[in-house]
């Protein structure tokens, strides 16, 4: 079966860079259509997609966040990173990533993890 | 790539019926059959319900039903139940390859 879990720091400091892992099972992001998102969530508030890679290798930032964010995969360990730099308290946030699959978007997601930036 | 409009609540009586709406442009949900409705519990991940405006992933209840008018998607849960309360998200692709939540609604069944 599909899943996703998300994997990195619980704390990060401001001005520091933030490194996520998303390890997925069940599929393969080498297969014709396939896509990793990441989406986050602030504590209380509304999700906001940020960014997304293609089983091409093509990939897609948040107009807001591209100057911050990288995204990236390794298909033979089933993993896609992302890294957001310059972290700010307003970006605590619980951090999804998600699969996107033909015409069926964040049809699957991760647990989510929670980043907290302070000093 | 603003985020799409909901109202911030909504609530409904077992067995009646209640419509999220989710209002964007002409850009983002006004262009594109590629809206989709997600429904979050209390510290849960989303769960998709709702793609391509109307259509219902496997599994999920045919109380669930989407449709869109101009810039204007909305969701319809039919024959309420107390399961259904949870926050609900609508989404919409936004050309480019980009993609826009809306603010989420939270929705109580009294």
């Amino acid at each position: 079966q599909v899943t996703l879990r998300e994997s990195g720091p619980a704390l990060v400091k401001p001005t520091q860079t933030l490194t996520l892992t998303c390890t997925f099972s069940g599929f393969s992001l080498s297969t014709s259509g396939m896509c990793v998102s990441w989406i986050r969530q602030p504590p209380g508030k509304a999700l906001e997609w940020l960014a997304r890679i293609d089983w091409d290798d093509d990939k897609y930032y948040s107009t807001s966040l591209k100057t911050r964010l990288t995204i990236s995969k390794d298909t033979s360990k089933n993993q896609v990173v992302l890294t957001m730099t310059n972290m700010d308290p307003v970006d605590t946030a619980t951090y999804y990533c998600a699969r996107d699959y033909d015409s069926e978007p964040f049809d699957y997601w991760g647990q989510g993890t929670l980043v907290t930036v302070s000093s | 790539q603003s985020a799409l409009t909901q109202p911030a609540s909504v609530s409904g009586s077992p067995g009646q019926s209640i419509t999220i709406s989710c209002t964007g442009t002409s850009s983002d949900v006004g262009s594109y059959n590629l809206v989709s409705w997600y429904q979050q519990h209390p510290g849960k991940a989303p769960k998709l319900m709702i793609y391509e405006v109307s259509k219902r992933p496997s599994g999920v209840s045919n109380r669930f039903s989407g449709s869109k008018s101009g810039n204007t998607a909305s969701l319809t849960i039919s024959g309420l139940q107390a399961e259904d309360e949870a926050d609900y998200y609508c989404c919409s692709y936004a050309g480019s390859s980009l993609w826009v939540f809306g603010g989420g609604t939270k929705l109580t069944v009294l």
